[in-house]
């Protein structure tokens, strides 16, 4: 059975600075990648995705998250963070032979200081 | 995206009643989900709702504590039965819309605090 491993369940950063959140999954087989972001008191809002294609996936707010199949990762990265992107951020993994099965990581709370 | 709505959007219970969550759509989609988000932890699927079938139930949980209803293409409800106060969470459905079938959009959520 597919795992997510979200190895950092917090990060503080300061506004302008770089941010890495690194998501791991456990198998190796064909898989859809997700971020989805929630703010605080609201539901999951989709980041970006890895269907197909390219490794280098570009989504909203600026982010971008690169799946490398070797190491099993999909890290999520913002060059230049502010301090509204103060929020959890989850990494999800399906089977392309069982789309319906989303299995989510722990979360990474994001929080930007100024 | 399809947009969707939930409600109640938050609710305060007692120990044994139940709670009713609405889950509508505003256009038609295949597969409805049903997840639970207890506090501070990741999501948990609860079940699957397919319109005229009954609900596909992850394993942990049964129909008995949380039946599904799943009339048709935009609306679901799913209920919280006999509530206890490890029953408070969050509860978010999701759907996969047509053609994007790999690809779950989720609502706001329904915080409920049972005491």
């Amino acid at each position: 059975a597919q795992s997510v491993t979200q190895l950092d369940s917090q990060v503080p950063v300061f506004e302008e600075a770089p941010v890495e959140l690194r998501c791991n999954y456990s198998s190796s087989v064909s898989v859809y990648l997700f971020w989805y972001v929630q703010y605080p008191n609201q539901g999951l809002q989709l980041l970006l995705k890895y269907l197909s294609g390219s490794t280098l996936v570009k989504g909203i707010n600026g982010f971008e998250a690169e799946f490398n199949k070797s190491q099993t990762s999909f890290h999520l990265r913002k060059p230049s963070v502010h301090i509204s992107d103060t929020a959890e951020y989850f990494c999800a993994v399906s089977d392309k032979e069982d789309t319906d099965k989303l299995i989510f990581g722990t979360g990474t709370r994001l929080q930007v200081f100024p | 995206s399809a947009v969707i709505s939930q409600k109640p959007s938050r609710d305060i219970c007692q120990r044994g009643t139940s709670l009713t969550i609405q889950c509508q759509v505003d256009s038609q989609v295949t597969m409805m989900f049903w997840y639970r988000q207890q506090p501070g932890q990741s999501l948990t699927l609860i079940a699957t709702a397919n319109q005229g079938s009954e609900a596909t139930y992850e394993s942990g949980f049964v129909i008995d504590k949380f039946p599904i209803s799943r009339p048709n293409l935009t609306f679901s409800t799913l209920t919280v039965s006999n509530m206890s106060p490890e029953d408070s969470s969050i509860y978010l459905c999701s759907v996969d819309q047509a053609g994007a079938g790999e690809t779950q959009y989720f609502g706001p959520g329904t915080r409920l605090l049972v005491l």
